[in-house]
């Protein structure tokens, strides 16, 4: 079955600054991810997807990088903003599964 | 903007009582789905439910829950005898389409305190 994880927990960088946050999948036959942020006692909210036949999609200051030679997608968001903190999830497409999170802390 | 919405956003109940979350998705879905989160851990997927049946449950899913969709308009979770280790956040989510490539919209939560 799918496995989506993440690489690191906690991930804290400086206002302005651009933040990557990394995740990994072993099912190589899934061809959608979502990557979801999560606010402090909220539910998960889409930030962007990204389908399987292209390597990058481009939103509004996000980025996801998909690799799928190394099963690796990335979140890349540009300038980051305090309102930027959060859990960020990435998700596959079966049901889908979350991987355990990154906490983004964003500092003056 | 349409969203999804649950209520209430938290019970506490006793352990061995039954509790009833209730989620009304957004009114153009068609797939319905319950997660769990325990405090500190990731989101676990629950149920999805689509054209008035169970389409898929996971391991978590077991005879102590059920879900309905009792009319037109909500979606509620049963948990029959509450036990210490149901108390969680639970997030009703609702799509389009199933869940391939397409993105859910989730609610709020319902934080459930089984004391």
């Amino acid at each position: 079955g799918e496995n989506v994880g993440l690489h690191l927990p906690t991930l804290s960088v400086q206002e302005g600054d651009n933040s990557i946050i990394n995740c990994a999948y072993s099912n190589s036959a899934s061809d959608y991810f979502i990557w979801y942020k999560q606010e402090s006692g909220k539910g998960p909210q889409f930030i962007i997807d990204i389908r399987s036949n292209m390597d990058k999609r481009q939103g509004q200051r996000v980025t996801v990088l998909l690799n799928k030679t190394v099963k690796h997608l990335s979140l890349q968001i540009a300038a980051t903003q305090p309102g930027d903190s959060a859990v960020y999830f990435c998700a596959g497409p079966d049901k889908l599964i979350f991987g355990t999170g990154t906490r983004l802390q964003v500092f003056p | 903007e349409p969203e999804v919405t649950q209520t209430p956003s938290h019970q506490v109940t006793q352990m061995g009582q039954e509790v009833i979350l209730r989620c009304v998705p957004i009114s153009n879905h068609l797939y319905f789905y319950w997660y769990r989160q325990i405090l500190g851990q990731k989101v676990e997927f629950l149920v999805s439910f689509y054209n008035n049946e169970i389409s898929e449950k996971s391991e978590i899913f077991d005879d102590q829950f059920s879900v309905e969709r009792p009319d037109g308009s909500n979606f509620t979770l049963k948990i029959r005898s509450t036990k210490l280790e149901d108390s969680a956040m639970y997030f009703c989510a609702s799509s389009v389409r199933g869940t391939m490539n397409t993105e859910a919209f989730f609610g709020q939560g319902t934080r459930l305190t089984v004391v």
